[in-house]
């Protein structure tokens, strides 16, 4: 069975300042997806970024960027310039293959210090 | 376009009470699937479904019934509520495959006493 697992239950960054955050994985699968969300005090899951297993290129979206490395089973994500409405909680998920199982990794709780 | 609407936002049971959680969705998603979350353990998966008639267990699917019979509701049943039932709920909707994006309903907080 897959597994993810996010290590830092908690990180808080600086306004206007750079923060990463963790994720690992493991499964036997070549081909698979991976997704940050992020989970506002509203609980609504937003879809932060998305990454192929089988694009070398790491994914960007504006202020947001991921440090993939499948070789170690890593799926970090960056945010930069970080800014007050960026404190939620993020989970760092994967879907097989199938496509009708995404698991989800414990959550890191992102605060932004003004 | 609602997207996934989730119903009752909050609920209160008591120990061995029944109820369904409703879920709907109008963006023709065949995939649909219900969540539990629950501080430090993530959203574990309880109930899934690739289609209408068909729905299979995830990983905590115990005490809790799913059933399918259109492609846009996909209700959630607890039998006999229990206190380790006491979770944020969330239903999902995609379309089936590897790299679509799961659109979330704004999550059921339930209180089982």
């Amino acid at each position: 069975a897959q597994t993810v697992t996010q290590s830092q239950p908690e990180m808080s960054v600086q306004e206007a300042e750079t923060v990463t955050l963790s994720c690992t994985y493991d499964t036997s699968e070549s081909d698979y997806y991976l997704f940050w969300y992020k989970q506002p005090p509203s609980r609504q899951m937003i879809l932060v970024i998305r990454q192929e297993a089988y694009k070398q290129q790491n994914a960007t979206e504006n202020r947001f960027s991921v440090n993939f490395q499948k070789a170690a089973k890593s799926f970090s994500l960056k945010i930069s310039d970080s800014q007050l409405g960026d404190a939620a909680m993020y989970f760092c998920a994967y879907n097989a293959p199938s496509g009708s199982r995404l698991t989800f990794g414990e959550g890191t709780q992102l605060t932004v210090n003004p | 376009n609602a997207g996934v609407t989730q119903t009752p936002k909050f609920q209160v049971l008591k120990t061995g009470q029944s109820m369904t959680l409703q879920c709907a969705q109008d963006m023709n998603h065949e995939y649909m699937s219900w969540y539990r979350q629950d501080p430090g353990m993530g959203l574990r998966l309880i109930h899934y479904s690739v289609g209408a008639g068909i729905t299979d267990q995830g990983e905590v699917p115990n005490g809790y019934n799913v059933s399918r019979s259109t492609t846009e509701d996909f209700p959630l049943r607890l039998l006999s509520a229990a206190p380790s039932q006491t979770s944020v709920y969330f239903c999902a909707s995609s379309y089936v495959g590897v790299d679509t994006e799961a659109f979330f309903g704004q999550g059921t907080r339930l209180t089982v006493v």
